[in-house]
């Protein structure tokens, strides 16, 4: 079981399609993390929100945008994607910035056609 | 940026087989997480290592960082079936980030 809790677990979207993730962390948590991970390779980051804000941001195509509306909520919308960002999105949390120890939910696997 | 080196990247074992997987660094590390992901799931936290030489044991998995914090292994004892998955080592960057190593994937034959 997970404390970090990620909707939607699939889904399917066109390159046209707008679509939003959804994560959600109740342990009090003060840093939020997304990460994208392809087939047998390992999580790569992609935002990092520390205390609310926006902290890092891996260079990422801003197809992808990131929201922290609140210390407990994340979402990454999802914006004229391509195939190739098909893949597993975790969401992670960890105690305070600065990584650590880090609480991944459970993925949402996004398929891009 | 910082970079972690894990070997091998696969391992096959007989049940009842050790099992290790080294994670290396050519900086010296300020930590070293590691992380179990099962085939289908998401990675799930097993332990951090912070001192030098630092040993530390879970049931039959034992964790150990380098005495120059460089590099780091995880070891189990007889494998069972449970323990197939990829086990991953990530470090922190003084930026905040935690990266991963490219994950070890055991399979254990019955």
């Amino acid at each position: 079981d997970t404390e970090v809790t990620q909707t939607p677990k699939h889904l399917v979207m066109g390159m046209t399609n707008k679509k939003s993730l959804k994560c959600e962390q109740h342990m009090g948590h003060r840093a939020m993390y997304w990460y994208k991970q392809k087939a047998k390779k390992p999580p790569e980051l992609m935002f990092v929100y520390s205390y609310e804000k926006l902290s890092i941001n891996e260079s990422v195509p801003s197809r992808f945008s990131p929201e922290c509306p609140n210390s407990s909520l994340l979402n990454l919308h999802l914006h004229a994607l391509q195939p190739e960002d098909s893949a597993l999105y975790l969401c992670a949390s960890s105690p305070q910035g600065g990584a650590g120890e880090l609480f991944f939910g459970e993925g949402s696997r996004l398929t891009v056609l | 940026g910082q970079q972690v080196m894990q070997i091998p990247q696969y391992q096959h074992v007989q049940e009842g087989e050790d099992f290790t997987t080294y994670c290396n660094s050519s900086t010296t590390l300020s930590n070293i997480q590691w992380y179990k992901q099962r085939p289908g799931g998401h990675p799930v936290f097993l332990i951090q290592l912070v001192k030098s030489g630092e040993v530390k044991k879970q049931k039959r998995l034992t964790f150990q960082f380098g005495e120059a914090k460089k590099n780091s292994s995880l070891h189990i004892t007889a494998t069972q079936t449970t323990d197939v998955g990829t086990y991953f080592c990530a470090v922190n960057t003084n930026a905040g980030k935690s990266t991963f190593g490219d994950g070890t994937t055991l399979t254990v034959k019955p």
